[in-house]
Parts: C-alpha cells; structure tokens; sequence
C-alpha cells in the first residue's frame, strides 16, 4: 500500500522566514496530494492542495510543488507568521482508495 | 452552512466496554471516511462509507465497525477496547469521489 514519508519533523523558523516540509510517496498511481494545517485541540484543516497533472501551485503565502517522476511534494511557506504555528501533514490519495499521511511537521514561528 | 460535525468530543471509556462515534458529513457531502490519530502521529486510514456500505477499508481489526445512514451520517463503534484504541478519531466528508475532503473535529477517546 501506499507510504508516505514526511520530513522534517519539526521545523522553527524566525518571524518572516520561509519554510519548506518535504514528503515523499511510494505509489506512482498517486494523483491527489494535499496539505493539512491542524491545530491544538482541533481537526485537520484543508490549506492547499495539488493534482498529479500540475507541477506547482499557489496561494498567497503557501506554494505546493510536485515532482511526480521521484515522487515527492513540499509545501513552502513564506513571510512566515506566529500564526502559522501549527502540525502540518502531507497526504497522497489514489482512485479508489483514501488517503494516506504523513507523520506530521511540528512548525514554531518564534516572533 | 454546517462544516463536519462529531459527537462526542471527549469520551472516557474503560477496557472491554464498546464505543460509538458519531459525525455528520458536511452539507451536499455523500461520503464519510473515518481516521484514528494517534498522540504525535498522522490519521491512519479505518474505513471509508458511501452509499451505506463500506467501499474501502484500512488495516483495523474487525472490532472496528461503522455505519452509515440514508442522511449519510456515519457511526463508527469500537468493541473490546484496549489501552491502545485511545486516540482522536477523526471523520472527513467529501462528495462521491471527488477527493478534497473535509474533517470534524474529532472525538477524543481515552480508554483506562
């Protein structure tokens, strides 16, 4: 079945910097990754996602990329805020399948 | 309009007992999927409903079991609790199998 590895597990960065989290998947018949921003006592919220036929994506502050040929994605991050601290977890979904996480990103953005 | 939505939120069980979860798929949703996530890991597929029946399955043991309604709301019931069923479980909605999917809050379950 389909793994997928997230890296790094933590990450603190300063006020304003970029951050970069990196996963990996194991199943080439992945065409759906998307990113999860959960915070302390609540569920995973949806922030961005990506589909196999696009390379990379953009919202504002947030950017996915994909590389389908090695088999991994990232989510990057910029002009980071403290509100930005947060478990973020990457995800792969295949048809006729559900989808499969990451370990999770512990992000601290120290003002 | 009502995102996805789960009772309890917290719930404190005792070994042996069976629990049921209960969450209600966001408004225009027909699918309900169930994750359990364990302190400082990822949601770890359970199972997946649509259509009432049970359209995928991840690897739990049988004492997992869900349900899903007409309305499309989903049960989750857990027989034979261990020390290691406690967790947050967490259930997501989305609309046939278009994949962006949505999640409740979750049910903090703590089994003693």
């Amino acid at each position: 079945g389909e793994n997928v590895e997230q890296h790094p597990s933590t990450l603190s960065v300063q006020e304003g910097d970029s951050a970069v989290i990196k996963c990996t998947y194991s199943d080439s018949a992945s065409n759906y990754f998307p990113w999860y921003k959960q915070e302390l006592g609540k569920g995973p919220q949806l922030i961005i996602d990506i589909r196999s036929n696009v390379g990379e994506k953009k919202d504002q502050r947030i950017a996915v990329t994909l590389n389908k040929t090695a088999k991994h994605f990232s989510l990057h991050i910029t002009e980071t805020q403290p509100e930005d601290s947060a478990v973020y977890f990457c995800a792969a979904f295949r048809n006729n399948n559900d989808m499969r996480f990451g370990a999770g990103t512990r992000l601290t953005v120290k003002p | 309009d009502a995102g996805v939505t789960q009772s309890p939120t917290h719930l404190i069980k005792t070994r042996g007992q069976q629990v049921t979860l209960r969450c209600s798929p966001k408004s225009g949703h027909d699918t309900v999927s169930w994750y359990q996530q364990a302190l400082g890991q990822g949601p770890q597929f359970i199972f997946q409903y649509y259509e009432e029946e049970e359209r995928q399955r991840g690897n739990f043991p049988d004492r997992f079991s869900g349900h899903q309604f007409p309305n499309y709301s989903s049960e989750l019931n857990v027989n034979a609790l261990l020390l290691g069923d406690s967790a947050l479980y967490l259930c997501a909605s989305r609309w046939g199998r278009d994949t962006e999917a949505f999640f409740g809050q979750g049910t903090r379950l703590t089994v003693v």
